[in-house]
Order: C-alpha cells, then sequence, then structure tokens
C-alpha cells in the first residue's frame, strides 16, 4: 500500500496568514492526489484533483502542487471559513490511501 | 443535482454485521464508480474499497477482504455496504461517495455519512 505522511499534524494561524501543508507519498503517485476540508460534522469536501486542479466553486485562495512523492497544499489568505481538517489522497493505485490529516486552528 | 443519501443510524452487537444503503439521485448511477470511506471518532479518513455499479465489480481494501461486501440494486439507484462479524473497532461514521468523473476516482459527491456503534 502507498504511505500518505502529511505534516504538519496540527497548526495554528491567523485569519491572513498564508499557510502551507505537506503530503508526501511512500512512492511515486505522478499527480493523482487529492486534497479535500472537513469540518466537524461534515463530511469531506474535495478542494483539489490531480495534484493541482482547483475543483469548481472552491475559492482561488487554494492552490495545490506537487509531483512524483511530494506535494502542497497552499491556503493564500486564510479565512475564518477555513479553520479545519485537512486531508491528501492518492488514487493512482488501488487501495486508495489517505494522509493523517493536518487541523487547522485558530491563533 | 446530484444527492447521495444514506441510511439512518446503527446500532450492533459485536459479532453482527450491518448493511449501509446509498441512494443515488441526478445522474446516471452506472455512470459512475462509488467508494465506500470510514471515520472513526475524532479519527481520520479510511477507504474501504469501490464498486461499478455497471458491472458490479469491486475491489476492497485488505483490512476487509472478507468481512465487507458491496453491492447494488440499479432498479431503484442504491448502493449496498454489509460489514460482518463486527468489533467495536469498526464504531465510525461510514460515507459513500461518488467519483468526480468516470474517469476519476477523487472523490466529489459524498453522502450525509450513516453512525454505525457497536457496542454490547
Amino acid at each position: 500500500d502507498i504511505q500518505m505522511t502529511q505534516s504538519p499534524s496540527s497548526l495554528s494561524a491567523s485569519v491572513g496568514d498564508r499557510v502551507t501543508i505537506t503530503c508526501r507519498a511512500s512512492q511515486t503517485i505522478n499527480t493523482y492526489l487529492n486534497w479535500y476540508q472537513q469540518k466537524p460534522g461534515r463530511a469531506p469536501k474535495l478542494l483539489i484533483y490531480v495534484a493541482s486542479s482547483l475543483q469548481s466553486g472552491v475559492p482561488s485562495r487554494f492552490s495545490g502542487s506537487g509531483s512524483r512523492t511530494d506535494f502542497t497544499l497552499t491556503i493564500s489568505s486564510l479565512q475564518p471559513e477555513d479553520f479545519a481538517t485537512y486531508y491528501c489522497q492518492q488514487t493512482y493505485s488501488y487501495p486508495i490511501t489517505f494522509g493523517q490529516g493536518t487541523r487547522l486552528d485558530i491563533k | 443535482q446530484v444527492q447521495l443519501v444514506q441510511s439512518g443510524a446503527e446500532v450492533k452487537k459485536p459479532g453482527a454485521s450491518v448493511k449501509v444503503s446509498c441512494k443515488a439521485s441526478g445522474y446516471t448511477f452506472t455512470g459512475y464508480n462509488l467508494h465506500w470511506v470510514r471515520q472513526a471518532p475524532g479519527q481520520g479518513l479510511e477507504w474501504m474499497g469501490r464498486m461499478n455499479p455497471d458491472s458490479g465489480g469491486t475491489y476492497y481494501g485488505q483490512k476487509f477482504q472478507g468481512r465487507v461486501t458491496m453491492t447494488r440494486d440499479t432498479s431503484i439507484n442504491t448502493a449496498y455496504m454489509e460489514l460482518s462479524r463486527l468489533t467495536s473497532d469498526d464504531t465510525a461514521v461510514y460515507y459513500c461517495a461518488r467519483a468526480r468523473s468516470p474517469d476519476s476516482s477523487a472523490h466529489y459527491y459524498w453522502g450525509q455519512g450513516t453512525l454505525v456503534t457497536v457496542s454490547s
């Protein structure tokens, strides 16, 4: 199985900050990497697919980059509604695997 | 609009089985793979497997092999996930999720989740 490792596991930041979350795959996954946002009690929401494509309706302050094994999710200017948990996911091969999550809290 | 509506919460005893349904609407049911993902309380997301509603073909995560069965009824646009030999570790919210496009595995549409509690 491909292991996905996110860092940091948690992060405190302020409104307006620029935030970067990283995700590393245990082997190459080309660009088959997706990012999700999850708020308490809600289903995850797809933000970015194939590493850098912004899902329709997602604010442009979210961006993704990377390929092969190293990927990043960047939020250019944090808004109050962005405080949530973020997960990366590889869909390069089965079984599909998720990172352990990054919890983003208000500082 | 696309909707995935799941069945309600369940309470099961250890050793029992649970069957969760996921009713799809707003799109061609057989055109997109359906995935099942679970989340234990306070924990991360865990992919369980996927089903091709057209062929009925499945791929299960190794952790669930032998205990999970994913099926569908195309006449009522509904997918099912049955998990047997339940233990307390199976207490979780179970989600169905539809692929973003026919050739994608990114999970775009999600059901509302079904809480399964395993307790004696």
